[in-house]
């Protein structure tokens, strides 16, 4: 299973853009990026997800890059509501079955 | 729509006890994955189930398993609790638990074994 790593954590000045980066290095060719964000130990909340392409929606960005070892999550004008943990995920199907590798997370701050 | 529902949302148990949590998932989803979220750990997926079938296994000993009815809810069990089991226990669901599809997740219940 492609690991990923995110830095542990980070801030962020409130209406500022936050990029929060995610290294797949051994991610596989029909493997997807996924990001979620987990508020005070709520139940993780989906954000986006990307396989090949840059992505937009009306959270956040996803920027992949091409060779496709590491991608970045662009929150454009971060709230205080944004402050959570969020997980870069990398999954894809192998033999029928699904693989779910989830990454240590980064804990966002952002600052009034 | 209503989204995943998890139920208890808290539990306390004792160490040699067992415990069944339950999960439904979103009205139409037939995929359903279990996750166990500690603080030394982080996020491990436990298990996933698809039309009543468990379709791909983490990385947990035997005394975690589970199962799925005909209406896509689904049960987890964990049998002779261990301390080490105390975890935010989260499930999420997919239509068809294909590779683009989003899973949501449930609020989790917290499991508290003493």
């Amino acid at each position: 299973d492609a690991k990923t790593t995110q830095p542990p954590s980070m801030d962020c000045a409130e209406g500022r853009a936050a990029n929060l980066p995610c290294n797949h290095s051994t991610i596989s060719g029909n493997e997807y990026v996924y990001w979620y964000r987990q508020i005070h130990s709520q139940g993780p909340q989906y954000i986006i997800h990307g396989l090949k392409n840059n992505e937009t929606n009306e959270m956040a960005s996803l920027i992949i890059t091409e060779d496709r070892k590491s991608s970045t999550l662009i929150l454009p004008h971060a709230t205080l509501r944004d402050t959570a943990v969020y997980y870069c995920i990398v999954r894809a199907y192998s033999g029928g079955y699904q693989k779910v590798t989830f990454g240590t997370g980064t804990k966002l701050q952002v600052i009034p | 729509k209503a989204g995943v529902t998890q139920t208890p949302r808290y539990l306390i148990k004792t160490r040699g006890q067992q415990v069944t949590l339950s999960c439904s998932p979103i009205s139409g989803h037939r995929s359903v994955s279990w996750y166990q979220q500690t603080p030394g750990q982080g996020l491990q997926f436990l298990f996933e189930y698809f039309s009543e079938t468990q379709r791909n296994k983490g990385n947990f000993p035997g005394r975690f398993s589970g199962r799925q009815f005909s209406n896509s809810r689904s049960e987890m069990n964990v049998s002779t609790l261990e301390l080490g089991d105390s975890a935010l226990y989260l499930c999420a669901s997919s239509g068809r638990g294909g590779d683009e599809e989003t899973q949501y997740f449930g609020p989790g219940t917290r499991l508290l074994v003493l």
